[in-house]
């Protein structure tokens, strides 16, 4: 089974401020990366579903990258706002289910 | 549309006693999974539904936990003698189709189960 890592666990920033977090995968029989944000209480919200390597995709003030030859990608914040907060997952399909990082929770103050 | 509906959001039990999870996927979705997030971890497979029959409950930890999708559309999770380490948070997905690695799967908010 596929192992998938994420850093950092958490992240604490000030509001205003951009950041960006990292997720690791094997990068033998890549398929897809699959970005989700996950506030509490609500369900994991679909960012991006990312399959070529060089790839880059935006929404509003986020956006990924992601090298499938050297196995990771990596999704930016600019100008981090409070409504930011939530836990942020990276997953990958492997035969019939995704297989999730340990996630990285990030924490905007204003 | 309505989206991927869970219930209970909350649920608090105690050591031993038996439960049921309950989700309510999108409608005409053929696909149903269960994944469940521990404390500091990702979320975790746990069982796939394709229509009514379980494609692969590979997940599933031990034999305490039993899923069902009788119709192929509402599913029920369920866990007998529940133990403290069964405390997670549950969430369901549903897709439009069976294996692919592009089928997006939309989640629901999840059921919070505390075993005391």
């Amino acid at each position: 089974i596929l192992n998938v890592e994420q850093s950092p666990q958490s992240l604490h920033v000030q509001e205003g401020d951009s950041t960006n977090f990292t997720c690791s995968f094997p990068s033998s029989n890549f398929y897809a990366l699959h970005w989700y944000r996950w506030e509490t209480a609500k369900s994991p919200e679909a960012l991006f579903v990312m399959t070529l390597n060089g790839d880059e995709k935006k929404k509003g003030r986020i956006s990924a990258t992601l090298n499938t030859k050297e196995g990771y990608s990596y999704l930016y914040i600019k100008g981090s706002q409070p409504e930011d907060s939530a836990t942020y997952l990276c997953a990958c399909p492997f035969l019939d289910k995704l297989i999730f990082g340990t996630g990285t929770r990030l924490q905007v103050f204003p | 549309g309505a989206g991927v509906s869970q219930t209970p959001s909350n649920k608090v039990t105690e050591k031993g006693k038996y439960v049921e999870l309950r989700c309510d996927p999108i409608s005409g979705h053929t696909a149903l999974y269960w994944y469940r997030q521990s404390l500091g971890q990702g979320p975790e497979f746990l069982i796939y539904f394709q229509g009514t029959g379980a494609a692969d409950d590979s997940g599933l930890p031990n034999d305490r936990f039993f899923a069902v999708r009788p119709e192929g559309s509402v599913s029920t999770l369920k866990i007998q003698r529940t133990e403290r380490g069964d405390s997670a948070v549950y969430l369901c997905a549903s897709s439009l189709g069976g294996t692919g690695h592009y089928n997006e799967q939309f989640f629901g908010p999840g059921t919070r189960l505390t075993v005391l």
